[in-house]
């Protein structure tokens, strides 16, 4: 069975451009996560998908970062523009939900804005 | 505001001693309590968990101790190998919130 997979695993954009990440969750996976980790810091949560709707967003830094998950199936979070402080590690997570609160992470996609 | 907090950020232990990695958390409605190994270049993976109405989960080398009166739990590994040289993070969640709040991680280095 795949992992959540995320693409792309690296990405360096300068300031002022779009980015738009993917994450493929585990298939049958309702629940997906988008996280971040800045520079050493704790693991930050930004929002939490069920199915396509938005469960929960207060972890979205501003109005600069729009995340979707078209269909229930895999999400994208575009960040447009980049700025400097949105460098860092982009993690999705999924999980099957019904008291599962193991979530598998996918392996990050990290944003350097320079 | 950080809610959970892992306030060593490196460990240092000799191949086969034991390994001990410490969290502290402030929210005492969190429930459920995970720790997540990370090696460089990947995602963290889900190690061993706890529940609040335990103290202790054991789950082969690893057993996580829960101490609910004072808002602490660790993670014991022993006999440490070198395969478990990662970044160990501790999470919480509770029951009507999904979301995982991390503490910093701690970095466990084996040294053979």
């Amino acid at each position: 069975e795949a992992g959540v997979t995320q693409f792309p695993s690296h990405s360096v954009i300068e300031k002022g451009q779009t980015v738009t990440l993917r994450c493929d969750p585990i298939s049958g996976h309702d629940n997906l996560y988008w996280y971040r980790r800045v520079m050493g810091k704790e693991i930050k949560f930004l929002l939490h998908f069920v199915k396509e709707s938005k469960q929960d967003e207060s972890g979205m830094p501003n109005n600069r970062f729009l995340a979707e998950r078209t269909g229930g199936t895999y999400s994208t979070l575009k960040v447009q523009p980049a700025e400097l402080e949105d460098s860092g590690v982009y993690f999705c997570a999924s999980t099957g939900g019904g008291g599962n609160t193991e979530a598998f992470f996918g392996q990050g996609t990290r944003l350097t804005v320079v | 505001d950080q809610q959970v907090k892992q306030n060593s950020p490196s460990l240092s232990v000799q191949e086969g001693r034991i390994s001990i990695l410490n969290c502290d958390y402030t929210n005492s409605m969190f429930d459920y309590f995970l720790w997540y190994k990370k090696y460089p270049a990947e995602g963290p993976t889900f190690l061993i968990s706890i529940s609040s109405i335990k103290d202790k989960n054991e789950d082969g080398r690893f057993t996580v101790f829960l101490n609910k009166s004072a808002k602490h739990l660790s993670l014991h590994i022993v006999p440490s190998q070198p395969g478990d040289s990662a970044v160990y993070f501790c999470a919480a969640i509770y029951f009507g919130n999904e979301k995982l709040t991390f503490g910093t991680g701690t970095r466990l280095t084996i040294i053979p």
